[in-house]
């Protein structure tokens, strides 16, 4: 069954610290992994969009790795801000039904002066 | 550039009253659309897609229907509301033949179901 399961479900940090979310899926076959960023009441924002080949790839603070051997991907938050405070939804999608996405349930982050 | 458009951003509804959401998407021709459906702290589950004019596919048995009356216009619909159908709903597209790169997501309706 695809599923993708992402931790911690929740984070708290302060401003300006570091932080690492998780992502494992069982998605076969793998198509492409992205991470979406969607604060309160508001539709996801795509952050990053990974295929098989990619390792890393960053989008200004962001940073997104994959490890397509052990169905891994992280999500790296450097020096983190206010608007910082968010979910990070991580999403991966299988090549045989590019339509359809599989949803993790989000890492829920709030960042703290 | 495309965008979408998502109307209304809230909306409660009592029990058993109709529902109309609608999506429209621009700059773009022959999109697949998408609506989804966010429990809260819960992830998106998807409702229906479209790949074209009249073509719906339904991806859970609900209490929702779904059309697409034009090429970029998807409407989400309810005859008679339950209190479950409370949620966040969100519209999505997705380019025909680049997919990776384009899905994009509207900004969500709020619905309460009261």
């Amino acid at each position: 069954k695809n599923q993708v399961e992402q931790s911690p479900q929740s984070l708290i940090i302060l401003e300006g610290k570091n932080c690492t979310l998780q992502c494992n899926y069982t998605v076969s076959p793998f198509s492409n992994l992205r991470w979406y960023k969607q604060d309160t009441g508001r539709g996801p924002v795509s952050l990053t969009i990974m295929t098989f080949s990619e390792n890393t790839k960053s989008n200004g603070r962001y940073t997104a790795t994959l490890d397509a051997d052990t169905k891994q991907s992280s999500l790296h938050i450097t020096a983190s801000q206010l608007s910082d405070s968010a979910s990070y939804i991580c999403v991966v999608s299988a090549m045989d039904s590019s339509y359809k996405l599989i949803f993790g349930s989000g890492t829920r982050l709030l960042v703290r002066p | 550039s495309q965008t979408i458009h998502q109307w209304p951003a809230t909306l409660v509804q009592p029990v058993g009253s109709p529902l109309s959401l609608e999506c429209t998407v621009e700059g773009t021709s022959n999109p697949n659309l998408y609506w989804y459906r966010q429990a809260a702290g819960r992830g998106l589950q998807l409702l229906f897609y479209s790949v074209g004019i009249g073509q719906i596919s339904s991806e859970v048995p609900q209490n929702l229907s779904a059309s697409r009356p034009q090429d970029r216009q998807f409407i989400l619909s309810s005859k008679k509301l339950l209190l479950s159908d409370s949620g966040f709903y969100l519209c999505a597209w997705s380019p025909t033949v680049q997919e990776v790169y384009g899905y994009t997501f509207g900004s969500g309706t709020r619905l309460t179901v009261v």
